[in-house]
């Protein structure tokens, strides 16, 4: 079957950095999508990367391996504001989005 | 603002009634989608309409009804809901070119609860 697995919750401090890691298992595979959602909005696009390798956009940046099926998110110099829940998200060989439920992340003072 | 608007934010109904979701995109995309999202689940695609055409059904319940009367907007209609199907119901669109990597769009989605 087709699964997406990341951490339930995590937590950090402001300032710090965080690495949130995302396995994935598809049939085929036509990239691998982060979104952040805070609470009681919308989901929003955060990266999508389809080659192996670090992306980087700001303090954010994701990497990919497609040989181990693994991805992370990479948050630098944490804002409070960064507190939200971050869904990955993997693409099938019929262009289907297979989602994990997501990371809460929560930063600290 | 991501330029989808869901209507209402949150609503409460009684299995008995009857209800619609309201969704409009103003970015002139050629899909539109249907998402469940309960806590601490992954996203549920319910229906996506490309070009107007429904090309996706997941096997949900006849009591959600989709109806999308134009590019621009989509509608889930709601009877006889039963108190499992209480989640956040959340929108999304997309410009589909079939080479994959189209980011989704969504709304701010509608807090359902059924009593």
């Amino acid at each position: 079957g087709q699964n997406i697995d990341q951490p339930t919750e995590m937590t950090a401090t402001e300032g710090a950095i965080v690495q949130i890691n995302c396995t994935y298992q598809t049939s085929g595979f036509n990239g691998l999508f982060w979104y952040q959602q805070h609470a009681g909005e919308a989901p929003t696009f955060l990266s999508y990367n389809v080659l192996d390798g670090l992306e980087e956009k700001g303090r954010f940046s994701s990497f990919l391996s497609r040989s181990k099926g693994y991805s992370y998110l990479l948050l630098k110099e944490l804002q409070m504001k960064d507190s939200a829940s971050y869904l990955c998200a993997a693409m099938d060989s019929n262009y289907q989005l297979i989602w994990g439920a997501g990371t809460k992340l929560i930063i600290k003072p | 603002e991501t330029g989808v608007t869901q209507t209402p934010r949150h609503l409460v109904m009684g299995m008995t009634n009857k209800k619609s979701l309201k969704c409009e995109q103003h970015l002139g995309h050629n899909a539109m989608y249907w998402y469940k999202q309960s806590a601490k689940k992954p996203l549920e695609l319910m229906f996506v309409y490309s070009l107007e055409e429904r090309v996706e059904n997941n096997s949900v319940p006849s009591r959600f009804s989709p109806e999308c009367p134009n590019s621009s907007h989509l509608f889930l209609h709601l009877h006889t809901l039963q108190p499992e199907d209480s989640a956040l119901y959340l929108c999304a669109s997309s410009q589909e070119g079939g080479q994959g990597g189209e980011k989704l769009f969504f709304g701010s989605g509608t807090q359902l609860s059924v009593l």
